[in-house]
Order: structure tokens, then sequence, then C-alpha cells
């Protein structure tokens, strides 16, 4: 069974800093992976995915990394603003294809001090 | 504006009653989902269609109902046997390999 796990749960830094989100995955045969961005009160808002042939993609100030082989990727995010505040998610949709079902982490909220 | 439009974005139920959340979208996609999410907590999948007049149970249905008539609407019931509904409820769609979501319902229980 894929279990997906967000360490730390909650982090604090100040603005400029630059700070990776990490997720790990119990089961490597994973499809993609998917990054989120939730403000509090909100849905979700897809910020990053990375297909399982892949390595990284990038998106402004942010890269995610996948290495399947060792069940984990990074989310880094360059010179933090206070606007990045939120909770950032990492999902993981298991099996071949765009039907298999996704599983989330627990999310790690962050917040970016002025 | 294209999207997924979640209402009411709070509700209360009364004990023994049935709630229903609404959820439409204008994405033209062919797959919808039912999360629910819980205080510091990931998402928990409840029940997703991938095409209209069909759908599957996730892995917490129980107290849970779904219709998906139309490809644009798939409400969720909260029904009277689930004993626990107090939850952030979100509403998903996608068509190949992102998932896109509404703004959330908020359920208490009065």
């Amino acid at each position: 069974k894929q279990e997906v796990t967000q360490i730390p749960a909650a982090l604090s830094v100040p603005e400029g800093e630059n700070l990776v989100l990490n997720c790990s995955f119990t089961d490597s045969a994973i499809y993609n992976l998917q990054w989120f961005r939730q403000d509090p009160g909100k849905g979700l808002t897809s910020l990053l995915l990375i297909q399982s042939s892949q390595r990284e993609q990038t998106s402004g100030r942010l890269n995610a990394s996948l290495d399947k082989s060792s069940g984990r990727s990074t989310l880094y995010i360059a010179a933090s603003q206070p606007g990045d505040s939120a909770t950032y998610l990492c999902a993981v949709r298991s099996g071949s294809g765009n039907t298999g079902k996704l599983i989330f982490g627990q999310g790690t909220t962050l917040q970016v001090k002025p | 504006d294209g999207g997924i439009t979640q209402s009411p974005k709070y509700l209360f139920r009364k004990e023994g009653q049935n709630v229903t959340l609404s959820c439409e979208q204008n994405l033209n996609h062919d797959a919808m989902y039912w999360y629910r999410q819980d205080p510091g907590q990931g998402l928990r999948l409840i029940y997703y269609s991938q095409i209209v007049n069909d759908f599957q149970k996730g892995d917490i249905a129980e107290g849970y109902s779904v219709s998906r008539e139309k490809k644009e609407s798939f409400p969720l019931t909260v029904t009277s046997a689930q004993k626990n509904p107090t939850a952030f409820y979100l509403c998903a769609s996608s068509s190949g390999t992102k998932l896109f979501f509404g703004s959330g319902t908020q359920l208490s229980v009065l």
C-alpha cells in the first residue's frame, strides 16, 4: 500500500531564504508526482507535475525533483517571500496511467517572515 | 471563467440529517473526485467518477453517496450514517494528468 509522508509538518523561515520541502513515498511504482499549494480555507492549486520518467521540473522560483529509486521528491523554493506562506502538499499517482489513485501527503505548512 | 465551483462554502448539518454538497465544472473534464480533508492531514478519497453515469468508491466511502448524471456535475451527499462529518470537502476534476480543485466546502455539525 502506497504511503506518502511529508517532513517537516511546519516550517518557519525569514524572507529571502532558500528552502527545501521533502516528500517520501513507499512504493516506487508511480506514474507521476504532483506538488500543490493550499492557502487557508481554500482549494489546492497545482504547482508542478513530474512524470515518472522525469527527474525534475521548474517553474519560476520553484524546482521539484524526483528520485523514484529512493522514493523521494523535493520542492525547492528560491528566495522565499511572505506570499509563499501556505501549506504545500505532494501527491503520488500510483499505477501505470492517469486513472491510478492519487495518494496525498499530510502537507508542510510554510511561514515566511518579513 | 473556466473552473470548478463548489457550493455552499459553509454548511451546517443537524443530527440525523442528510446534506448535499454541490460541485460543478465547465472544464469539459471526464473525471471528477471528492476528497475529505481533516486538520493536519492529507486528502482522503471519498468517491470518484471517470465517466458519466459511473462512479467508484474511494478509501472512505461509508456514509457518503454520489451521482454523476451530467458530465458537469458531481454532487456529494453526506448521509446520517456518517457519524463524524465535520471536515473540509474538496471536489476536483481532471482530463489527463493534472488535477484541478474547487475552493472547498466546510461542513460542521450543529
